[in-house]
């Protein structure tokens, strides 16, 4: 089955500093890669993706880039604000006859004012 | 808030008790899921439901059955717990089941003694 490893397992960089979190995944099938942000006490929250046709996507402050070839794709985090403290979570997803997700364990975030 | 609620949001059980975790989706979604987040552990995805069916069971032991009652409302039937099943429970709702935009709920931290 598929495995994602989501590295580092925790981050702290300085309020205005830059953050990268990346993901390898192993199913040359899976062909979507969204990032999720969990803020304490709530649920993930879909932050930005990107399909296995497009090698980068951003979004103001924050950016995904995809390696096919490679299988690994990253979280670019832009001029970081300690609202972006939280936990972020990578998933690869593989559609077809039914859908496939497996996520990664998680990067602790911490931005340091 | 994403428009998915889940109740309770704490649930403290004995092994021996039998309780119900609730999820409702305000988004017009016809396909929810059930995932288990535990501690330093990816999510794993236990249930999908498409249009009311359930259409995966992730190897899940039968001390949960997931009940979908119409395309709103989804449960999580609970019964003979393990400590180990202690985790909190996400639910989620998608456009389709092979949508891959999923949006979660708060979660349920469930403490099973």
């Amino acid at each position: 089955g598929e495995n994602v490893e989501q590295h580092p397992s925790t981050l702290s960089v300085q309020e205005g500093d830059s953050a990268v979190i990346k993901c390898t995944y192993s199913d040359s099938a899976s062909n979507y890669f969204p990032w999720y942000k969990q803020e304490l006490g709530k649920g993930p929250q879909l932050i930005i993706d990107i399909r296995s046709n497009v090698g980068e996507k951003k979004d103001q402050r924050i950016a995904v880039t995809l390696n096919k070839t490679a299988k690994h794709f990253s979280l670019h985090i832009t001029e970081t604000q300690p609202e972006d403290s939280a936990v972020y979570f990578c998933a690869a997803f593989r559609s077809g006859g039914y859908q496939k997700v497996t996520f990664g364990t998680g990067t602790k975030l911490q931005v340091i004012p | 808030e994403t428009g998915v609620t889940q109740t309770p949001r704490h649930l403290v059980m004995g092994m021996t008790n039998k309780k119900s975790l609730k999820c409702e989706q305000h988004l017009g979604h016809n396909a929810m899921y059930w995932y288990k987040q535990s501690a330093k552990k990816p999510l794993e995805l236990m249930f999908v439901y498409s249009l009311e069916e359930r259409v995966e069971n992730n190897s899940v032991p039968s001390r949960f059955s997931p009940e979908c009652p119409n395309s709103s409302h989804l449960f999580l039937h609970l019964h003979t717990l393990q400590p180990e099943d202690s985790a909190l429970y996400l639910c989620a709702s998608s456009q389709e089941r092979g949508a891959y935009e999923q949006y979660f709920g708060p979660g349920t931290r469930l403490t099973v003694t």
